[in-house]
């Protein structure tokens, strides 16, 4: 079982060039998710997409784009990449994301690590 | 807005037990989890609670939560080396967080031989 697949696993760039990081999951999930991990920070949510066809900004999202491309893919866009932006990066899962009272299991690939110079 | 908060460290003999300790503080949160981050991966689901039960316990690992405290534990009996990892407590966001995970910034267990 693949579960949650993202590549590349390690990417270096220069400030202000461009990547898209891929990420897919053959579990039949609904929502799909981009985090960026930083030492002392944990984990931040950038952006998320319910259900096929809708995205919503999260607690980070400047500086980034995303594609949900069909159910099983979710791709992240830096367009000019940033110092800051220098992170470990983890695309996620979940079978349904609901407002309400559910158990929401998230399933993390695991993680590009991207150093912008 | 909510908020996870988690010790940084905890070092511990094998053997030993090991308690990790998160505070939050959305009050309606209804599930509260522990995730595993071990070197160079992802994140795994350990264990989860509802907000209605004080204990939940799963082979080597007891959960307990104090509802009036806002506070969660995760007991790690008999802890061994394969155990060393960052340990993230998360709790779902309401509001402003729209339903989505908070998780707190993570403890990183450290197991001495």
């Amino acid at each position: 079982n693949a579960g949650v697949t993202q590549t590349p696993k390690f990417q270096v760039l220069k400030t202000g060039q461009s990547m898209t990081l891929q990420c897919a999951q053959d579990m039949n999930h609904n929502s799909m998710y981009w985090y960026r991990q930083d030492p002392g920070m944990g984990l931040r949510l950038i952006y998320y997409s319910a259900s096929e066809g809708t995205t919503d900004k999260g607690e980070v999202p400047n500086g980034y784009n995303v594609s949900r491309l069909n159910k099983r893919e979710f791709s992240l866009r830096l367009e000019s990449a940033a110092p800051s932006q220098t992170s470990v990066y983890f695309c996620a899962s979940s079978e349904e994301r609901d407002r309400g009272a559910t158990n929401e299991k998230l399933f993390f690939g695991s993680g590009t690590q991207l150093s912008v110079l | 807005g909510e908020d996870v908060e988690q010790s940084l460290f905890l070092s511990v003999r094998e053997g030993d037990s090991s308690v990790i300790n998160c505070t939050y503080t959305d009050s309606s949160s209804t599930y509260l989890y522990w995730y595993k981050q071990e070197p160079g991966a992802g994140l795994q689901l350990l264990t989860y609670i509802f907000s209605n039960m004080d204990m939940k316990q799963d082979q080597r690992l007891t959960v307990l939560l104090n509802k009036k405290d806002k506070h969660l534990s995760l007991r790690i009996a008999d802890t061994q080396t394969g155990d060393s990892a960052i340990y993230f407590c998360a709790e779902r966001g309401y509001g402003g967080s729209q339903g989505n995970l908070i998780f707190g910034k993570g403890t990183k267990l450290s197991v001495k031989p």
